[in-house]
């Protein structure tokens, strides 16, 4: 099945420290979701972004979806010790389904 | 607040086993979803359902089976557990609309011995 290619797998960082992770596809998505996954929990929504160009901001967290529509960034500003987990990106054609394709995370881990 | 209520947080079964994963949405939601998670593959779609007694194949059906009953509840069966189907499963649910949310439950951590 189709896949979204997310950036990077992994990241290690300080606390404060700035992150960014990208998601690129091969096909264009008219809506891009970030999510993000605490240990031991199902993933919860953090922002959604409906229009090519579209940059959407929910506290310390930027989100810009691309303007081809085949990619989205998410941006994390001087990051705190409960931004730990799993971010995925994901990507809706409406095709009359409203079946969403997932990235494969970024698993994000923070040094205090 | 939607709740997304999976039966179990672990379970151990073995070869061979029929296994039922059982899950419950309280919001009326009319869409229902159920998606394995493994490193490095992110969340892929098994079967998904737009309305009681309807359902339809994501991307990795094999070996899976569900059922809907009813609207709250939506059911995922491994017909005959193998050990490749060790995995976190995740149930979300949606509203219809243009675009609604997922909401997901907390997943049942599987291992097939």
């Amino acid at each position: 099945g189709q896949q979204l290619n997310q950036s990077p797998q992994s990241m290690f960082i300080q606390e404060g420290e700035d992150v960014s992770m990208n998601c690129t596809s091969s096909s264009i998505f008219n809506t891009w979701l970030w999510y993000k996954q605490d240990p031991g929990e199902g993933p919860v929504l953090l922002i959604a972004l409906y229009k090519a160009g579209e940059l959407t901001s929910n506290g310390r967290l930027t989100a810009q979806f691309g303007i081809t529509r085949k990619d989205s960034f998410l941006n994390i500003s001087a990051s705190i010790p409960s931004d730990v987990g799993i971010y995925f990106c994901a990507g809706l054609q409406i095709q009359g389904a409203q079946k969403l394709v997932f990235g494969q995370g970024t698993r994000l881990t923070i040094n205090p | 607040d939607v709740k997304v209520t999976q039966s179990s947080r672990y379970l151990v079964k073995r070869t061979g086993e029929k296994v039922f994963l059982e899950c419950v949405q309280d919001m009326d939601h009319e869409n229902m979803f159920w998606y394995r998670q493994d490193p490095g593959l992110g969340l892929r779609l098994i079967y998904f359902s737009y309305d009681v007694k309807m359902k339809e194949k994501g991307d990795i059906p094999e070996g899976y089976s569900v059922s809907r009953e009813k609207k709250e509840r939506f059911s995922l069966i491994l017909e005959s557990a193998s050990t490749n189907q060790t995995s976190m499963y995740l149930c979300a649910s949606s509203q219809n609309g243009v675009y609604s949310p997922l909401h997901f439950g907390n997943g049942t951590r599987l291992t097939v011995t």
